[in-house]
């Protein structure tokens, strides 16, 4: 497979439910990204993972839980979510250099429904 | 903090006219500016990079322009198909290295 993956890419989940995102980026990129997309709203960027550390944590509630165990995988782990948690879930990866930042490739997205 | 805004919301056209899609941003200080288009429950695709330096960028139909101190981006497409119904996106790249996101542009193209 080539590009950015994700499983599953639908999700229905009790409040008490524990799940997990799995987001797989086949580019050879250095750096992953989780973004969480709601109706009517802006993308808004959750975790940022540079060489598998995280260097950014978007005031994300501890529900969200992400894991970055190499350079191609990225995990969300989720507990205890509620209903408004409900969205469509984006991975993306990208290359990041001395010069800067190049593009983000995003995966197709996990569609999220917490009942 | 870096603001995006994309207008109109949402626009239906013709096939066949040519059509442009605008991005505005509150901070000039950027790094670059991407065109994304997404199909309805799908991720995003990455249609035209332009980095802070350029003015613009084409891919095919496709044209976007950067106008870096005025804080506005345009993505013009020529000779609209049904097959370029989507929403479009516009996202600037920051000094922080973050990708901020207008709402898009949801674009229908008539048959």
């Amino acid at each position: 497979e080539t590009g950015v993956t994700q499983t599953p890419r639908h999700l229905v989940m009790g409040m008490t439910n524990k799940k997990s995102l799995k987001c797989e980026q086949h580019l050879g990129h250095n750096a992953m990204y989780w973004y969480k997309q709601s109706a009517k709203k802006p993308l808004e960027l959750m975790f940022v993972y540079n060489f598998k550390e995280q260097t950014e944590n978007n005031s994300v509630p501890s529900r969200f839980s992400p894991e970055c165990p190499n350079s191609s995988h990225l995990f969300l782990h989720l507990h205890t979510l509620q209903p408004e948690d409900s969205a469509l879930y984006l991975c993306a990866s990208s290359q990041v250099g001395q010069s800067g930042t190049y593009e983000q490739y995003f995966g197709p997205g996990t569609r999220l429904t917490v009942t | 903090k870096q603001e995006v805004t994309q207008i109109p919301a949402a626009l239906s056209v013709p096939e066949g006219e040519n059509l442009v899609l605008n991005c505005s941003f509150t901070d000039s200080a950027i790094y670059n500016l991407q065109w994304f288009r997404q199909d309805p429950g799908k991720g995003l695709t990455s249609l035209l990079l332009i980095q802070s330096s350029q003015r613009e960028q084409t891919s095919g139909r496709l044209n976007a322009s950067l106008d870096k101190s005025s804080g506005r981006s345009t993505l013009y497409i020529a000779a609209s198909q049904p097959g370029d119904s989507a929403t479009y996106l516009c996202a600037v790249r920051g000094g922080n290295e973050k990708l901020t996101f207008g709402t898009g542009t949801r674009l229908t193209i008539i048959p």
